[in-house]
């Protein structure tokens, strides 16, 4: 079946560039997603990309997608305190929408 | 009502009774869903709903039961809760078709503790 797959934890220091990367398995997929959990709090969408873009940029969001070895990496600029949470990468496929496991970030001031 | 909520926000209960989490969305959204989160495991699918009078299973349905009577409500119920279920619940809803419409909206979460 589906899997997507991320590290479970990342530091960074406050002003520092953050990257999470994530792989997913299914070769049918038309969206990936990076959503943000903050404490306490259900999942927000951060950011989406097209499986036919190979990067998207937001302010200081930058998605990256390479199609060929299926891998998704979310590049945060300028890392704030308010960035601490956990980070789900997302896949679509069809109706479906497989998450991974988070990726905690912690950042350091 | 704004968006998608969740109640009760915590709950004890004691193995064996019987617990609805109840969800409810104002966004119109055709598609419904509840997961369980879990530290380690990431967010599991328990059951969804494409559309009101319509339900399916996800991936760890085992013990729970939903129902979709109308568009904006989606209860997930325990019939006879076990400490396994201690988790915390996320029901979430999204429209369906068009690339902008695909993102999930989650509600705050139930967290529910089973002793």
């Amino acid at each position: 079946g589906e899997d997507v797959e991320q590290s479970l934890f990342l530091s960074v220091r406050e002003g520092d560039s953050s990257v999470i990367n994530c792989t997913y398995t299914d070769s049918s997929s038309t969206y990936l997603y990076w959503y943000k959990q903050e404490p306490g709090a259900g999942l927000q969408l951060l950011t989406y990309i097209f499986s036919n873009m190979d990067m998207k940029q937001d302010q200081r969001l930058t998605v990256l997608l390479n199609k060929k070895d299926k891998h998704l990496s979310l590049r945060i600029a300028d890392t704030q305190t308010g960035d601490s949470a956990i980070y789900f990468c997302a896949e679509k496929s069809y109706q479906k929408v497989t998450f991974g496991i988070g990726t905690k970030l912690q950042v350091i001031p | 009502i704004a968006g998608i909520t969740q109640a009760p926000t915590s709950q004890i209960l004691a193995a064996g009774r019987r617990m609805t989490l109840r969800c409810t969305q104002d966004m119109r959204h055709n598609a419904m869903y509840w997961y369980r989160q879990d530290l380690g495991l990431g967010l599991r699918l328990i059951h969804y709903s494409n559309t009101a009078g319509t339900t399916g299973k996800g991936e760890v349905p085992d013990g729970y039961s939903v129902s979709r009577a109308n568009t904006d409500d989606f209860p997930l119920t325990l019939a006879s809760a076990v400490p396994s279920q201690t988790s915390v619940y996320f029901c979430a809803s999204s429209s369906t078709g068009g690339p902008v419409k695909v993102e999930q909206f989650f509600g705050p979460g139930t967290r529910l503790t089973v002793l």
